[in-house]
């Protein structure tokens, strides 16, 4: 059975400091790997998308992912209050849409 | 209306009601989905249609129906709850389901209360 594991947190980073979250995966067969942030009461949204080796950018948000050890990680860079959610990164399940998620990382910004 | 959209956003009913939730997405796509959010569980995928198409059960109890009249538009009624039931009910969408890079865009989901 495919899991994802996270640490459920809390992860606390003071302003300005750099967060990373991190995800590792059961299944070496998965090709696509996601990030949401997910505000308390709200629906998750998609921070970034990840599918080959390496690191991908996108402002403060830098998504790094290794297929060989299974896992992808999350930085973000000068933190913000604004940026306390919980995150989430599912990865795609072989050749179907499926999304498995796990618990997610609850990050708390402090100003 | 933009993205995916969905009504109610906060339902309460008792036992032996029947209501319905609906979703309906803006952005063009073929497959859309109903997802499952309880309390410090993970996300739990309930239902799948494709071009119309259920393509996914994942043994869900029978009191919750789906409907999917075209693809844009997707339904979840609801008759005999639990208290169980109780949730945040997410309802999302993609490019297709049979492509592993899509990307699933969320609606702001329906909280629902069973007493």
């Amino acid at each position: 059975q495919k899991e994802v594991e996270q640490n459920s947190g809390p992860l606390s980073v003071p302003e300005g400091a750099i967060a990373s979250l991190n995800c590792t995966y059961s299944d070496r067969v998965s090709q696509s790997f996601f990030w949401y942030r997910q505000y308390s009461g709200k629906s998750p949204e998609l921070i970034m998308s990840i599918y080959s080796n390496g690191d991908k950018e996108d402002g403060r948000f830098t998504a790094q992912l290794n297929k060989a050890s299974q896992y992808v990680s999350l930085l973000i860079r000068d933190s913000q209050p604004s940026d306390s959610a919980t995150y989430l990164c599912p990865e795609g399940s072989g050749n179907t849409g499926k999304l498995i998620f796990g618990q997610g990382t609850t990050l708390q910004v402090k100003p | 209306e933009t993205g995916v959209t969905q009504t109610p956003r906060h339902l309460v009913m008792g036992m032996t009601n029947k209501k319905s939730l609906k979703c309906e997405q803006h952005l063009g796509h073929n497959a859309m989905y109903w997802y499952k959010q309880s309390a410090k569980k993970p996300l739990e995928l309930m239902f799948v249609y494709n071009f119309k198409e259920q393509t996914e059960n994942n043994s869900v109890p029978s009191r919750f129906s789906p409907e999917c009249p075209n693809s844009s538009h997707l339904f979840l009624h609801l008759h005999t709850l639990q208290p169980e039931d109780s949730a945040l009910y997410l309802c999302a969408s993609s490019q297709e389901w049979d492509f592993s890079y899509n990307e699933q865009f969320f609606g702001p989901g329906t909280r629902l209360t069973v007493l």
